[in-house]
């Protein structure tokens, strides 16, 4: 079965600190990772990463993925408290028998919160 | 362009009864799935239509169930609700994988 690890499970840091938050994944037929900031209710997407494009970067916050360690790391540089959430990571996966698509698997999330 | 759209916002049912939710995917995307987020085990696939086919289940009991009609939206119904049940339910739209998906904000269930 998939499996999708993140941790720290919840982590309280300072404004202007700078964070890394991991995910470790266990995945058939991988096809892409994908990481989701949730603050309320609907999770807002932030990267993909697939085999052809292991880092990603968007003002302060970069990824990349390791598929060598099925691995991938979020970072969020001098943070603000605009960035505390939820943050989710998510796998694509084509699953060996029982389905006709590829599906995702989340991780139990990150809980990220910034301090003033 | 509208974003997902899910109703009703939130729910509240009694133990035995059974529910019914909708989602209206983003105009031209054609794949919806459900997933159901609890703080216990986080977000939990359960299924994923494409042209009103299911294309993908997860591991939840035969009391979910869900369809999709030809203008894409789609419902899931869970029976003989139990206390477990409790939930936020997200859908996702999405028009290629490869494009990624986009949630809508999800029905609070609460069962008592």
């Amino acid at each position: 079965e998939d499996k999708v690890v993140q941790s720290p499970l919840s982590l309280v840091v300072h404004e202007g600190d700078t964070v890394t938050l991991n995910c470790s994944y266990e995945v058939t037929n991988f096809r892409s990772l994908l990481w989701y900031k949730q603050e309320k209710k609907a999770p807002t997407f932030l990267f993909m990463l697939t085999s052809s494009g292991i880092e990603k970067k968007s003002g302060r916050l970069s990824s990349i993925l390791d598929k060598k360690e099925l691995s991938s790391i979020l970072n969020i540089t001098a943070t603000q408290t605009g960035d505390s959430a939820i943050y989710l990571c998510a796998v694509e996966g084509f699953p060996n028998s029982g389905g006709s698509n590829y599906k995702l698997t989340f991780g139990k999330g990150t809980l990220l919160t910034v301090n003033p | 362009k509208a974003g997902v759209t899910q109703t009703p916002r939130y729910l509240i049912k009694t133990r035995g009864q059974q529910v019914t939710l909708s989602c209206s995917p983003i105009s031209g995307h054609r794949s919806v799935s459900w997933y159901q987020q609890t703080p216990g085990q986080g977000l939990q696939f359960l299924f994923e239509y494409f042209s009103e086919t299911q294309r993908n289940k997860g591991n939840f009991p035969g009391r979910f169930s869900g369809r999709q009609f030809s203008n894409s939206r789609s419902e899931m119904n869970v029976s003989t609700l139990e206390l477990g049940d409790s939930a936020l339910y997200l859908c996702a739209s999405s028009r290629e994988t490869v494009y990624g998906y986009t949630f809508g904000s999800g029905t609070r269930l609460t069962v008592v």
